[in-house]
């Protein structure tokens, strides 16, 4: 069974610039979940997508960053403008919408904003 | 709000010493716990977790975990470690088809 892909693996962009991400789930994975990761802490959520809707995204920074999941398979991530405080790992996770709701993460994104 | 303390930063340990990595929860409904590996350079991995049953979890690589409802707690163990087992531990929970929450982590250097 093919994991959690994402891409790029690393991103360095200057700040104000835009940005976006790319997560495929594991097939058959309805839940779909990105978080931020900064160095030294463990990681946050940003958004959690049911199929192509959105669950929650109370922790999103909604003037800054935006995701969409439009066909309820893949989805990315944009950051539009980038701030130094941006830099982190950007993870991917998916879970089946049954059983014991265990998440897969993907690789993740190293953004580094200068 | 839910919220995962770890107490641990950073331990150094010799190689064969035992371990013992603090986790405590603040969730008083029905919670579902995880402690997560992240070897360098690789991403996070799932150790061990716990929906329900006996409390003491058994994950893979030799390490487990105890459930402790009364302290609100769910400390990972493991009786000998390896070099191998350098990484950074997460601990984690969420109730259901819920995103997780994670402390805040502990960095685990062994040495020879």
């Amino acid at each position: 069974e093919a994991g959690v892909a994402q891409s790029p693996r690393y991103k360095i962009i200057e700040k104000r610039q835009s940005v976006a991400f790319w997560c495929n789930p594991i097939s058959g994975h309805a839940t779909l979940y990105w978080y931020q990761q900064i160095l030294g802490q463990g990681p946050k959520l940003l958004i959690q997508f049911q199929n192509n809707g959105v669950v929650d995204d109370s922790q999103l920074p909604k003037d800054r960053f935006s995701a969409e999941r439009l066909k309820g398979v893949d989805s990315t991530l944009k950051i539009q403008p980038a701030k130094l405080e941006d830099s982190a790992v950007y993870l991917c996770a998916s879970s089946h919408p049954v059983g014991d709701y265990e998440q897969y993460f993907g690789p993740g994104t190293r953004l580094t904003v200068t | 709000a839910q919220s995962v303390s770890q107490h641990n930063h950073h331990v150094i340990l010799s190689e064969a010493a035992s371990l013992e990595l603090g986790c405590n929860y603040s969730y008083g409904g029905t919670v579902n716990l995880f402690w997560y590996v992240q070897y360098p350079g690789q991403h996070l991995q799932l150790l061990l977790k716990y929906f329900s049953g006996d409390p003491l979890v058994k994950g893979i690589k030799g390490f487990e975990a105890e459930f402790i409802k009364s302290k609100f707690s769910f400390n990972l163990r493991k009786p000998s470690v390896q070099w191998s087992d350098t990484a950074e531990y997460f601990c984690a929970e969420n109730s259901g088809n819920t995103p997780l929450v994670f402390g805040k982590g502990t960095r685990l250097s062994v040495i020879a």
